[in-house]
């Protein structure tokens, strides 16, 4: 196993195009979270899904950010219309309920 | 609301000198914090956990409720010590969610 998968590693897109970010956690874990990471910020929660169940939301993420885990293994983050403020990484991690471990993260730049 | 700050932006050290990363939270119920470090061009990874109370790397961390804080030590830094440290409160409570302070990059000078 090769820990958390994230795809792509980097995404460049103009403002008000829509993007999408996958997230492959460790096989067995039913705990995955996604995080948004800006310059000099520490990791700040967006979401969080136990299994296929999204169970939380921050007020991070506005009605434009749509986060799934169809079949409770992969998830993806959508971003509709993006803005300039969209600029950061995107962390994902899994957990069976202990430890986080995180990937490689996707950095967005919106041109 | 829960909260967690590292005052420190950066520390600098020369190796052997001894190295502690400041951490104080805020939360109203029972925390559980957790020290993570990244290390240049690699992913964020847990260090240690105030639970476990074990020691990694040479490095502790005591939980001291009284002062809200859980500083991160290490009697002789090492160059490979040096990284990005984020101090992180589970505020989810089983759920996970946590919450990170900004970070103190640690640089060690040989």
């Amino acid at each position: 196993d090769t820990g958390v998968s994230q795809n792509p590693r980097h995404k460049i897109t103009k403002r008000g195009q829509n993007v999408t970010f996958r997230c492959d956690p460790i096989s067995e874990h039913n705990r995955l979270y996604w995080y948004r990471q800006t310059l000099g910020q520490g990791p700040e929660f967006l979401t969080y899904f136990q299994n296929e169940a999204q169970l939380e939301k921050s007020r991070l993420l506005s009605d434009r950010f749509s986060a799934e885990r169809p079949k409770g293994s992969f998830s993806t983050l959508e971003i509709q219309r993006t803005e300039q403020g969209d600029s950061a990484m995107y962390l994902c991690a899994s957990s069976l309920g202990g430890e986080q471990h995180f990937g490689d993260g996707t950095r967005l730049s919106i041109l | 609301a829960q909260r967690v700050t590292q005052p420190e932006k950066l520390l600098s050290v020369f190796k052997g000198a001894p190295v502690e990363l400041k951490c104080n939270y805020s939360y109203s119920g029972s925390p559980e914090l957790f020290w993570y470090v990244q290390y240049s061009r690699q992913r964020l990874q847990l260090l240690l956990r105030h639970i476990s109370r074990e020691s990694i790397k040479g490095f502790t961390a005591d939980l001291n409720k009284g002062e809200t804080s859980f500083h991160l030590k290490k009697p002789f830094a090492q160059e490979e010590d040096s990284a990005m440290y984020y101090c992180a409160l589970n505020y989810g409570g089983s759920q996970g969610n946590l919450i990170f302070g900004k970070g103190t990059k640690l640089s060690v000078k040989p």
